[in-house]
């Protein structure tokens, strides 16, 4: 089963303005990480923000956690063109999995 | 210089066939991952390893068998396929500890016709 909903499942902006992304999860975690795959590649980690911290900035990107919700939210500013992608939350839990557990993915949009 | 390389890119296959897809990192990780997105976008963790040892085989059929000759290498060989198997396989590599990044090839888009 999927760990994780994303919400929402597409969003479509113009260039310029800013995309919010939310992710809830189910299980407890030590780690929550966001991830972007452009059509056809593979995945690029982005970001990660571990359990005892509740947000994070890199470049135009900003993440929250809130554990006590099971939920995160990656913020992307000023969004261009080379943004549109799908963008995936994944969850590091702490039993000692070795593994991430995925989200379902958000189709991000951004038109020039 | 790819970090994670994963090939063939694109394979095309009939019913029934046995098909490899071969997985090699050169960043130094002991652990590699098989991952497996359906159409639907969904990506599920299949097998991990450590150090050329199994750590993770989560409810995968039988059919499938990964090898791993050394830690740089993570292998994934499915035999007698079916068109349920059509899916992107990624392979994936990371440090051992839990704060870390995983690192994707670009995957191979497996087609069962």
């Amino acid at each position: 089963s999927q760990q994780g909903e994303e919400d929402p499942q597409a969003l479509s902006i113009q260039e310029g303005e800013n995309a919010t992304m939310n992710c809830s999860y189910k299980t407890s975690i030590n780690n929550l990480q966001w991830y972007r795959q452009n059509s056809g590649r593979g995945l690029v980690h982005l970001i990660l923000i571990r359990s005892n911290e509740r947000e994070k900035h890199s470049g135009r990107l900003r993440v929250t956690l809130d554990t006590s919700k099971k939920s995160s939210s990656l913020l992307i500013t000023a969004s261009r063109a080379a943004d549109t992608a799908s963008y995936f939350c994944a969850t590091h839990g702490d039993t000692g999995r070795r593994a991430l557990t995925f989200g379902s993915g958000t189709r991000l949009q951004v038109q020039p | 210089d790819t970090a994670v390389s994963q090939t063939p890119k694109y394979l095309v296959t009939q019913m029934g066939n046995d098909k490899s897809i071969k997985c090699e990192q050169n960043l130094g990780h002991d652990t590699m991952y098989w991952y497996k997105q359906d159409s639907k976008k969904f990506l599920k963790i299949m097998f991990s390893y450590n150090n050329k040892e199994l750590i993770i085989n989560e409810t995968v059929p039988n059919r499938f068998s990964p090898k791993s000759p050394d830690k740089a290498h993570l292998n994934l060989h499915i035999n007698s396929l079916e068109l349920g198997d059509s899916a992107v396989y990624f392979c994936a590599s990371s440090l051992p500890s839990e704060h870390t990044e995983a690192f994707f090839g670009q995957g191979t888009r497996l087609t069962v016709v």
